[in-house]
């Protein structure tokens, strides 16, 4: 069974709206990634959170690690055509291995 | 460019066949990893290296195995393809503030 759990599998939402992405874990995350991933490319880093209630932004995406660092929250500010892939949440679960949810696949509607 | 190159990018084998997957890092990490992604799953562990010399299996080792050169290389191998190993593998590396830095992927095809 998957150690960490993506909600949802797939999101579809109009240019300009906001979405968000949870990665949910039943155990305490030591170190939580998020990577995006275009259809058929590498995986490109794009924030990790180590501490819990850490925040961290770049450009129009904020991801939040919560309180008891189990679950985390990928959120895009007025999406556009360029935030389009799958996202994926990795995770420290065990010592030195990352473990990965299901991904999460967006498409941006013009 | 610093990173982690995969070799072949393209693969296609047929069933019994084998053949090496080929990862080599340059940014003098100490561990190293082996992926495979397929639909709705997201990216699996194969197996992984924490330092040279050592190897230890991940979440579905069976089928493969690997081979820790040096610290630079970490090849993965299929002794005898089967159709469920057609995926897309990803080899990573990880020991900087980054984290896991991965290489662009191997999209094999087992018929």
């Amino acid at each position: 069974s998957q150690e960490l759990e993506q909600s949802p599998q797939s999101l579809i939402v109009q240019e300009g709206k906001n979405l968000t992405i949870n990665c949910t874990s039943s155990k305490t995350l030591y170190g939580l990634y998020w990577y995006k991933q275009k259809y058929g490319e590498g995986l490109i880093f794009l924030m990790m959170l180590q501490k819990g209630g850490e925040e961290k932004s770049h450009e129009k995406i904020t991801a939040k690690l919560d309180e008891k660092k189990q679950q985390s929250s990928l959120h895009i500010t007025a999406s556009q055509p360029s935030h389009a892939g799958i996202y994926l949440c990795g995770a420290d679960v065990r010592a030195q291995k990352l473990v990965f949810g299901q991904g999460t696949r967006l498409t941006i509607n013009p | 460019n610093a990173g982690v190159t995969q070799t072949p990018k393209f693969q296609v084998l047929k069933t019994g066949q084998s053949m090496t997957l080929q990862c080599a890092q340059d940014m003098n990490h100490n561990s190293m990893y082996w992926y495979r992604q397929d639909p709705g799953m997201g990216l699996r562990l194969i197996y992984y290296s924490a330092s040279e010399g050592t190897t230890d299996k991940g979440e579905v080792p069976n089928g493969y195995n690997v081979s820790r050169l040096n610290k630079r290389e970490f090849s993965l191998r299929l002794e005898s393809a089967a159709p469920s190993q057609t995926s897309v593998y990803f080899c990573a590396s990880s020991g900087s503030i980054y984290g896991y830095t991965f290489g662009s992927g191997t999209r094999l095809t087992v018929v």
